[in-house]
């Protein structure tokens, strides 16, 4: 079976530090992968996607930015963390059409 | 902006069924209903999808009306556990060409479920 992993599960950053974020899925090849960010009482806002590895798409501007150096590793990055960027940020993958989502990363920037 | 509307919150009773009602008079012929479900705190749990017909699965049941402008989640015997944002989202198939097959979530409706 599929599984979809993300880490850190919860992150506490300053202002201007860099980020890393990681999700991973086994179980599957070449997926479709899918970066979110969740901000606060707020839905998700699609951030990246990637239809294979060094291939990504960007959907809105910001200081973030992806990386897939693997078939099946996506990361999410960024040089100096606004405090914009404080979020719910969700890895996710597509199989047949249904996109199934990981467990998160909750960022706090201060 | 989500496609669909959803009524902000709902209460229901353990034990009993529960409908969630969600509008989507825009579809397009090619887009699917899809419902996910939020747990505070945790990542969007996929639960049903449909096109036309209605769906059933060891979770739920989707029913589309006829016109396709509107759908029901049926949770059939809600427990405490399904306590949760649920989201009605519509999206092309990704087949399509130029979709990217990423989901457009609203603010869903609150379901509470009480004892």
């Amino acid at each position: 079976s599929q599984t979809i992993h993300q880490w850190p599960a919860t992150l506490v950053q300053p202002v201007g530090s860099p980020l890393s974020l990681e999700c991973t899925v086994e179980g599957t090849s070449n997926p479709n992968l899918y970066w979110y960010r969740q901000a606060a009482g707020r839905g998700l806002q699609l951030l990246f996607y990637s239809v294979g590895i060094g291939q990504i798409s960007s959907e809105v501007p910001q200081n973030l930015s992806a990386s897939r150096p693997q078939d099946r590793q996506f990361i999410l990055s960024s040089k100096k963390l606004l405090l914009s960027d404080s979020g719910f940020y969700l890895c996710a993958w597509m199989r047949e059409e249904t996109q199934y989502f990981g467990p998160g990363t909750r960022l706090l920037v201060l | 902006d989500a496609k669909t509307t959803q009524p902000p919150s709902m209460d229901c009773a353990e034990g009993r069924a529960a409908n969630l009602p969600c509008n989507h008079s825009t579809i397009s012929g090619n887009e699917y209903v899809y419902w996910y479900r939020q747990i505070h705190s945790q990542g969007p749990q996929y639960i049903i999808h449909g096109l036309k017909n209605n769906e059933t699965n060891e979770m739920a049941s989707l029913i589309i009306t006829e016109d396709r402008k509107s759908s029901t989640l049926i949770l059939p015997h809600a427990t405490l556990r399904d306590t949760a944002v649920y989201y009605c989202i519509v999206r092309v198939a990704y087949r399509v060409r130029g979709s990217q097959g990423n989901l457009i979530f609203g603010k869903g409706t609150k379901l509470s479920v009480k004892p």
